[in-house]
């Protein structure tokens, strides 16, 4: 069973540039949630998707937008990159109906934008 | 939304019991509190949840008092390997979360 998946690992962009970053959820898992994580701080939460649907947003312009798809796969999207949008972006899933809080992470995208 | 405050390093040797603490004064009545572990470039990892008293499982345990305000993390006999950070986050697990992460508490367990 494979667990959170991401693609892909590294990407280099310039500023002003777009990027998409994909996530695929573990199995059974139907919500997703999409995280940025600076060099030396905690993960930052950006959004929730849960039945296609942008449930739940953190303090992040709308330059940082998502979607997910039938398959619980999720694409997060960042238009207009500034420099201070190089970090780890991470992606975890979870079972929305499950009551216990526990998301699984993948591994992460590591852009940097220069 | 209720914020964590966790210290923001400890210190400890192979084979101690480690106790990390977090603060949250504003913690909602639905809330739980979740505990996770990261590594160095990798995604965080699900320690332990609790919402009262104490939690044990085969990693650690999790002691809460009756006002819920704070929340103790207790790594028995740590090792080298559990050198990493250490994230306590509240929040109700039956809704919608904004998870809020902090900054964390740095374990350095040395030899």
């Amino acid at each position: 069973d494979a667990g959170v998946t991401q693609s892909p690992t590294h990407l280099i962009k310039t500023r002003g540039q777009q990027v998409t970053l994909r996530c695929s959820p573990k199995s059974g898992h139907d919500t997703v949630s999409w995280y940025q994580q600076a060099l030396g701080q905690g993960p930052q939460f950006i959004f929730q998707y849960y039945e296609e649907e942008e449930r739940q947003r953190g303090n992040f312009p709308d330059r940082f937008s998502g979607h997910q798809f039938p398959n619980y796969s999720s694409e997060l999207n960042v238009n207009a990159l500034l420099l201070g949008d190089s970090a780890l972006y991470l992606c975890a899933s979870s079972l929305v109906a499950g009551g216990l809080d526990e998301q699984f992470f993948g591994p992460g995208t590591r852009l940097t934008v220069l | 939304l209720a914020k964590t405050t966790q210290p923001i390093s400890m210190d400890s040797y192979e084979g101690q019991e480690v106790n990390i603490t977090c603060s949250h004064n504003n913690i909602a009545t639905n809330d739980y509190i979740t505990w996770y572990q990261q590594f160095p470039s990798q995604g965080p990892r699900f320690i332990i949840q609790g919402y009262k008293t104490k939690v044990t499982n085969e990693v650690a345990s999790l002691f809460i008092p009756a006002d819920r305000k704070s929340s103790t993390l207790s790594l028995p006999r740590v090792s080298l390997s559990d050198t990493a950070v250490y994230y306590c986050l509240v929040g109700d697990p039956y809704n919608f979360n904004k998870f809020y992460f902090g900054s964390g508490t740095k374990l350095n367990v040395k030899p």
